[in-house]
């Protein structure tokens, strides 16, 4: 059974400009998950979907992170524009459904420079 | 929301040896996950245990759900358990996971 995939693995951008991660779950997944992770810090929860709808997007920053899951699959997570505190790794996760076994992907390491 | 907060920090273990790891959390859960992230970043889910005891090889997980904690047992400890141990939980009022700062294990051969 195939993982989650995310891409890209990494990414280097200047501030302000914009960047776009992509992650495709694990088949048959409802509930898709985007964590980001500071070096040195657990896994922060940026959003969670069920198939197409957000179910929490509270520590988002709305100002500059936009999620979309349009046909309840995979996935894009966009940051515009980008500061250098958004350097971190940005971790994709899915489960059957909310409150079951999350499963990672490899992540998409971002370095804002 | 729920607060989860792990100890030691930082652990080094001598090959062989057996550890213990603490997870404490600040509401009734009905999620708690344990995870192992390698030294390349990747994170494997190690246990599914809001409450109860399970094994799995040489670890194995305790979750006393009325008195808000975990434990994560490593026993004989190997050079490929070094990495960060998280652990994860969600509480009976929320909808999301929560993660705890972590613990980094360095197992010395």
């Amino acid at each position: 059974e195939a993982g989650v995939a995310q891409s890209p693995r990494y990414k280097i951008i200047e501030k302000r400009q914009s960047v776009a991660f992509w992650c495709n779950p694990i088949s048959g997944h409802a509930t898709l998950y985007w964590y980001q992770q500071i070096l040195g810090q657990g896994p922060k929860l940026l959003i969670q979907f069920q198939n197409n709808g957000v179910v929490d997007d509270s520590q988002l920053p709305k100002d500059r992170f936009s999620a979309e899951r349009l046909k309840g699959v995979d996935s894009t997570l966009k940051i515009q524009p980008a500061k250098l505190e958004d350097s971190a790794v940005y971790l994709c996760a899915s489960s059957f459904r909310s409150g079951n076994t999350i499963y990672f992907g490899e992540g998409s390491w971002l370095t804002v420079v | 929301g729920i607060q989860v907060e792990q100890s030691p920090p930082d652990l080094i273990l001598q090959e062989g040896a057996n550890s213990t790891l603490r997870c404490n959390f600040s509401d009734s859960v009905n999620n708690l996950q344990w995870f192992h992230q390698n030294p390349w970043g990747q994170l494997i889910n190690l246990f599914y245990i809001p409450s109860g005891t399970k094994q799995n090889g040489r670890l194995s997980a305790t979750t006393v759900a009325t008195e808000r904690y975990s434990l994560l047992y490593i026993s004989s400890s190997q050079t490929t358990d070094s990495g960060v141990y998280f652990c994860a939980a969600k509480g009976a009022a929320g909808n999301k996971l929560t993660f705890g700062g972590g613990t980094r294990v360095l197992v010395k051969p």
